[in-house]
């Protein structure tokens, strides 16, 4: 089993649209949960970071986590064509441990 | 501020030559962990550095080796080159260990 699933999508929405990513792990030493988005061509840029369970705004943007079900979640509201990504959930253990273990990434497209 | 930048960008080899990548840290930033990115693996840990020493390693063969020189600038280095190497290679700095981590762009491996 993989330490973190994600569901590759592809996912295509029209503008305005709730979009729900989510992602499933199974190590229980994460502690630190992100979520990046990445654009064709370039690296990833952190959107949010989130260490306890409940839920974190910014913006269009709110991060779920649910610790004891294992499982994360990122909300888009009135999702917006600038949108169209690939969004990664990311974990950290903490400890020594310093890695990032990513999911593979859902495509998003937001159609205008 | 600059954000993260690696050279080159895009590289051809063929099989069994080796490659260095090269990455440049965001100022004042002392950690760099470097990824491989492939549509079929996602993004997977290679290593970690800080203060010009490894301290995390992912499980890749030892012909994936790098270092750290004391302006926190990075190389990686590839060595017999597969085809199963080419990938997307992204660079990664932190102020710290443990901290938010900021991507560069890629250097886009193809192994011929």
């Amino acid at each position: 089993q993989k330490e973190v699933e994600q569901d590759p999508g592809p996912l295509s929405v029209p503008e305005g649209a709730i979009v729900s990513l989510n992602c499933t792990y199974s190590n229980s030493a994460f502690q630190y949960f992100m979520w990046y988005r990445q654009y064709s061509r370039k690296g990833p840029e952190l959107l949010m970071y989130t260490y306890s369970s409940g839920n974190k705004e910014d913006g269009r943007f709110t991060a779920q986590v649910d610790k004891s079900s294992k499982y994360i979640s990122l909300f888009i509201r009135d999702s917006q064509p600038s949108d169209s990504a690939t969004y990664l959930c990311a974990m950290i253990s903490g400890g020594s441990n310093y890695k990032l273990t990513f999911g593979k990434g859902t495509l998003l497209t937001v159609n205008p | 501020k600059a954000g993260v930048t690696q050279t080159p960008r895009y590289l051809i080899k063929t099989r069994g030559q080796q490659v260095t990548l090269s990455c440049s840290p965001i100022s004042g930033h002392r950690s760099v962990s470097w990824y491989q990115q492939t549509p079929g693996q996602g993004l997977q840990f290679l290593f970690e550095y800080f203060s010009e020493t490894q301290r995390n390693k992912g499980n890749f063969p030892g012909r994936f080796s790098g270092r750290q020189f004391s302006n926190s600038r990075s190389e990686m280095n590839v060595s017999t080159l597969e085809l199963g190497d080419s990938a997307l290679y992204l660079c990664a700095s932190s102020p710290g260990q443990g901290e938010t981590q900021y991507f560069g762009p890629g250097t886009r491996l193809l192994v011929l």
